[in-house]
């Protein structure tokens, strides 16, 4: 979806680095989120944003940290990036809240050596 | 926690057969999501149920969403190549916006 774009789309990393992964969108859309999908664990929520400046953790997320400091943007930070990092990440924005559809972007693949 | 069951995890049909997953949470839903990933693609949304024993129809899929509102399921008739990819349903508790919990999804192969 054009009004959705990660990046980057692919990172290779060492451990022990901090990693920044960002979320833009063009849609004024209130809430987004970040999810990693893991093979046999499906769609795992990290963190997620209700406005500006307003942010709250999900179920996994220990190791990570996000802000939003504009509408538009979602920043997802490993602050030192593990092995267990590894993953595909997807950011996901919608105007009304978890009651409604998500539009997903095109994910960032990570990869931690 | 809360936890969406979806079965099966994969399944392999010839190209015209029928297809259905199947999504069973322990406690009520607000309502459930339904999701397809292409692959190497991203979640793409497909619908959403919120009334108890809903049925909705998009073509050759249908959705269902349980009296009891604790489970789900879609069916595709007669599956084409174009269906391939993972389908995912999403329930939703209500609450907090960390309350959308997604399946682990059925991954479906056609064989043409």
């Amino acid at each position: 979806d054009a009004g959705i774009t990660q990046s980057p789309r692919h990172k290779v990393t060492e451990t022990g680095t901090p990693v920044t992964l960002r979320c833009h969108q063009t849609e004024n859309h209130r809430y987004m989120y970040w999810y990693r999908q893991d093979p046999g664990h499906g769609l795992r929520l990290i963190h997620y944003s209700y406005g500006v400046k307003d942010t709250d953790k999900g179920e996994v997320s220990d190791g990570y940290s996000v802000s939003r400091s504009k509408t538009e943007d979602f920043l997802l930070t490993l602050e030192s990036a593990t092995s267990s990092q590894t993953s595909v990440y997807f950011c996901a924005i919608n105007q009304l809240g978890s009651a409604y559809g998500y539009t997903f972007g095109s994910g960032t693949r990570l990869t931690v050596v | 926690g809360q936890q969406v069951m979806q079965i099966p995890q994969y399944q392999h049909v010839q190209e015209g057969e029928d297809f259905t997953t199947y999504c069973n949470s322990s406690t009520t839903l607000s309502n459930i999501q339904w999701y397809k990933q292409r692959p190497g693609g991203h979640p793409v949304f497909l619908i959403q149920l919120v009334k108890s024993g809903e049925v909705k129809k998009q073509k050759r899929l249908t959705f269902q969403f349980g009296e009891a509102k604790k489970n789900s399921s879609l069916h595709i008739t007669a599956t084409q190549t174009t269906d391939v990819g993972t389908y995912f349903c999403a329930g939703n508790y209500g609450g907090s916006q960390g309350n959308l919990i997604f399946g682990k999804g059925t991954k479906l192969s056609v064989k043409p």
